[in-house]
């Protein structure tokens, strides 16, 4: 079956660390994104990717990388310049352009990030 | 700009009543989409129903409906006849056509509890 896979599901990080969070995808979407997700806040957009080797910054992406090396994977690395990192992390899928509107975006079951 | 709005932060109910969920929205474009999501417990966000801006008509799904007024820029959520396995975290979202990029923007979401 397709769908898009997020490891681990739960991760435990020191102060200062780096750590990265994983997304694999088997439906052939061009596109993929990572959401933040706390308490009351929504979600909200770190970066987006719509082809390999090329990705954007969202609304909050200030502490935070990734990469496109291959169309079925967009790791997050969230760095020791994240000042609050402990959130539920989702990562996303979708055909490009308009036509992901109607074809819908397709979510992972999320991270959940926790800063000890 | 967009922005979905959301304020119920938390609706409690009893089994068999029916509950709305209200989602307000701005944007300056005439061309634009529409989105409920159900979060359930284990994370992942299941895509419940697209509106575009020239469809006006209420839909209905079963025991769910919506109730989409462009004069108010509302497309308000109603679960008739509520169930325990209602208990979800439900998100509003809004996809402009303008600027390219389609991703859809997230209201902070409404938590449903449902008593048995």
């Amino acid at each position: 079956d397709g769908g898009i896979t997020q490891s681990p599901k739960y991760l435990f990080r020191k102060e200062g660390q780096n750590v990265t969070l994983s997304c694999e995808q088997n439906l052939n979407h061009d596109a993929m994104y990572w959401y933040r997700q706390d308490p009351g806040q929504g979600l909200r957009l770190i970066y987006y990717s719509q082809i390999v080797n090329d990705f954007q910054k969202g609304d909050i992406a200030e502490g935070y990388s990734v990469s496109r090396e291959k169309k079925e994977s967009f790791p997050l690395t969230v760095t020791s310049a994240q000042k609050n990192p402990t959130a539920f992390y989702l990562c996303a899928s979708s055909i490009v352009g308009a036509r992901a509107i109607i074809y819908g975006y397709t979510f992972g079951s999320g991270t959940r990030l926790t800063v000890v | 700009a967009q922005k979905v709005t959301q304020a119920q932060t938390e609706i409690s109910v009893v089994e068999k009543e029916d509950v709305t969920l209200d989602c307000v929205y701005e944007t300056r474009d005439t061309t634009y989409y529409l989105f409920w999501y159900k979060q359930p417990p284990s994370g992942e966000l299941v895509f419940l129903i697209r509106r575009n801006s020239f469809d006006e008509q209420n839909e209905i799904s079963g025991r769910y409906s919506w109730n989409f007024q462009k004069s108010t820029s509302s497309f308000n959520f109603t679960i008739t006849a509520s169930q325990v396995v209602d208990s979800a975290v439900y998100f509003c979202a809004l996809s402009e056509i303008s600027g390219g990029s389609y991703i859809p923007t997230f209201g902070r979401g409404t938590s449903l509890i449902v008593h048995p």
